[in-house]
């Protein structure tokens, strides 16, 4: 267990509609990243957020938007859904971000299913 | 750009054999480099990296990996493999490009051990 909670672990929905996921980081992390995982894209950053504040964004696309609340728990919010977005969604923490050899411990993810 | 390959999609190997599951890497300045394994089902366990020193990195369950800098590889090992270690490996790299500490996953190995 890496102490990264993430709920829900299921999530069936309809195209068009919107979800939140949510990640709850291991006691004590600044940071929270988001990855996406599918079968056709492979494991995909998406976006990094350090005690509330957005660091960096990798392939998140503008339907999709995430938010990390002063507990330090994030949200990723995705909208107008599509067949495509059916994946795997990983949340990871890290202590900081100021160095790179820091390591992430991964949640057990959000499998979304789009109907 | 950083990017970071593991060439093999799947490797087979009999229980009790030594394993290798490839990753080499590019990226500019020193490399941190990454091994993660996933279940089935499961998010990613973290099992070891590389940051600096002994070219030969101890993890977890009996996992090593030798960093090679003039061959840019970062491969990882185990002397005698388990029925429970097959599983999906990931490598990943991080570069010391400021403001960015996302990981570069790799497209991952499945590594199946055969009883």
């Amino acid at each position: 267990d890496s102490g990264v909670t993430q709920t829900p672990k299921h999530l069936i929905t309809a195209t068009g509609q919107r979800v939140t996921l949510r990640c709850s980081p291991r006691s004590g992390d600044l940071s929270v990243y988001w990855y996406q995982q599918s079968l056709d894209q492979g494991l995909q950053f998406l976006i990094q957020y350090y005690n509330g504040e957005e660091r960096a964004k990798g392939n998140i696309l503008e339907r999709f938007s995430a938010q990390q609340f002063p507990d330090l728990h994030s949200e990723l919010n995705l909208s107008s859904l599509e067949l495509g977005d059916s994946a795997l969604y990983f949340c990871a923490s890290s202590a900081g971000v100021s160095t790179a050899e820091d390591t992430q411990y991964f949640g057990p993810g959000t499998r979304l299913t789009v109907l | 750009a950083q990017s970071v390959a593991q060439p093999e999609d799947q490797v087979n190997v009999a229980e009790g054999n030594p394993l290798t599951v490839k990753c080499t890497y590019s990226v500019s300045g020193n490399p941190y480099l990454f091994w993660y394994v996933q279940y089935p089902n499961r998010g990613l366990q973290f099992l070891l990296k590389y940051i600096t020193g002994d070219n030969l990195v101890k993890g977890s369950y009996g996992f090593e990996a030798e960093f090679n800098k003039s061959q840019t590889s970062f491969h990882l090992k185990k002397p005698s493999a388990l029925v429970s270690d097959s599983a999906l490996y990931f490598c990943a790299v991080r570069g010391p490009t400021s403001g960015t500490y996302k990981y570069i996953f790799g497209t991952g190995t499945r590594l199946k051990v055969l009883a």
